[in-house]
């Protein structure tokens, strides 16, 4: 089975730019979150979507936004790119349980230059 | 608001000892905890978690300890390995659902 696959893998992109990042899910899995990776800061939640709804939510501006396709896949959009945006961004998939009961399994990321 | 705190940023072991990575949260609402491993160009893999009914989880060489009085969990990895060289995260949640919020992460680098 197919792991959790991101693209594209590296991004520049300049200060007031928008960006849009792609997630495609384990194949049955319904659940894919996404999260941000800086140093010092470590993962931070951006959201959660579960069957194309938003189910959960971080606490990031609203030029943070996302969206999920009903083949469960995911895209991340960043408008009005700032400095502090570049990092790893991170989604992960599983079946859509909570996760106590549920591994979720990671991409490698799309690591996003701002200059 | 860090809700989960990773305070070393790295730790430094010789191979065949013990490595213990710590982590606290504030939040009392956490009941389930979990660890994850990165390795660089590579997403997260889970490794062990626990939930606050236990005070110990082991699996293998892993053995994750919660202290729910000090809101305070640890990884202890015996014996440690180069190929246990890695970004270590803890992260908290909810058992019934809801976010899974993580700490910044410590690297634990294992010489040989």
């Amino acid at each position: 089975k197919a792991g959790v696959t991101q693209t594209p893998r590296y991004l520049i992109k300049t200060r007031g730019q928008q960006v849009t990042l792609s997630c495609s899910p384990i194949s049955g899995h319904r659940s894919v979150s996404w999260y941000q990776q800086t140093p010092g800061q470590g993962l931070q939640f951006l959201f959660e979507y579960f069957s194309e709804t938003q189910r959960n939510k971080g606490n990031f501006p609203g030029r943070f936004s996302g969206r999920q396709f009903s083949n469960s896949r995911s895209e991340m959009n960043v408008s009005t790119l700032e400095l502090g945006d570049s990092a790893l961004y991170l989604c992960a998939s599983s079946l859509g349980g909570s996760f106590s009961q549920e591994t979720q399994y990671f991409g490698p990321g799309t690591r996003l230059l701002v200059l | 608001d860090q809700q989960v705190k990773q305070n070393s940023p790295s730790l430094s072991v010789q191979e065949g000892r013990i490595s213990i990575l710590n982590c606290d949260y504030t939040n009392s609402m956490f009941d389930y905890f979990l660890w994850y491993k990165k390795y660089p160009a590579e997403g997260p893999t889970f490794l062990i978690s626990i939930s606050s009914i236990k005070d110990k989880n082991e699996d293998g060489r892993f053995t994750v300890f919660l202290n729910k009085s000090a809101k305070h969990l640890s990884l202890h990895i015996v014996p440690s390995q180069p190929g246990d060289s890695a970004v270590y995260f803890c992260a908290a949640t909810r058992y019934q659902g809801g976010k899974l919020i993580f700490g910044q992460g410590t690297e634990l680098s294992v010489k040989p």
